[in-house]
């Protein structure tokens, strides 16, 4: 059964950073891109960054670019998103998702990151 | 970035009558290696999104047939036959064909 765990979601202040995790099992994700999607409090889907199978691609939302990176470890079947400088606007939940915009296949059950002072 | 546009935005159904949701992209979604890269998500009250459909009219393992998609390059269409209850929530189209990966704003589908 593939499963999807995110991990790493916290309150965090204006201009901090913070560090999320994906564990993945019941696949072999070093063959998938990976994705993360975020969705504000009662807001709608929005993608984040896409990594391709062997990290060599990584793709982000303009919004995000120069702040976030999108990593993973193959060997550990984990993803992780790495976030900086972190603004009010990137409050939400985020999701890990197997595959990229053409498969997004399985989600996690999301992790909550709130940026707040 | 490829616009996804959704209507309605609300979509009040009487239990056991159709629905059905619109999606229209501001470019072609048919790639050069034949595929139409369009995806339905269904999200349930509290959940994680789900995925429905693929390329447009696959569905997913486990989805029931009153669900469907068709369509073609920018016009696309998810279609309930049936509602039911469990059906409640929100759905989205997104579009991979280019980066960034873009989603339709939403339709939430409610019990009239």
């Amino acid at each position: 059964e593939v499963q999807l765990m995110e991990s790493g979601g916290d309150l965090v202040q204006p201009g901090g950073s913070l560090r999320l995790s994906c564990a993945a099992s019941g696949f072999t994700s070093s063959t998938y891109w990976m994705t993360w999607v975020r969705q504000a409090p009662g807001k709608g889907l929005e993608w984040v960054a896409s990594i391709k199978p062997d990290g060599s691609e990584k793709n982000y939302v303009d919004s995000v670019k120069g702040r976030f990176t999108i990593s993973r470890d193959n060997a550990k079947n984990s993803l992780y998103l790495q976030m900086n400088t972190l603004r009010a606007g990137d409050t939400a939940i985020y999701y890990c998702v197997r595959g990229g915009g053409r498969l997004a296949d399985y989600w996690g059950q999301g992790t909550l990151v709130i940026v707040s002072s | 970035d490829v616009v996804m546009t959704q209507s309605p935005l609300s979509l009040p159904v009487t239990l056991g009558q159709p629905a059905s949701i619109s999606c229209k992209s501001s470019q072609s979604l048919v790639h050069s290696d034949g595929n139409t890269y369009l995806i339905w998500f269904q999200q349930r009250p509290g959940q994680s999104p789900r995925r429905l459909i693929y390329a447009v009219s696959n569905r997913d393992s486990g989805v029931p047939d009153r669900f469907s998609g068709s369509g073609s390059g920018t016009d696309f269409t998810l279609k309930i036959s049936r509602v039911e209850a469990e059906d409640v929530g929100v759905y989205y189209c997104m579009q991979g064909i280019n980066w960034p990966v873009t989603f339709g704003q939403g339709t939430k589908v409610e019990i009239k």
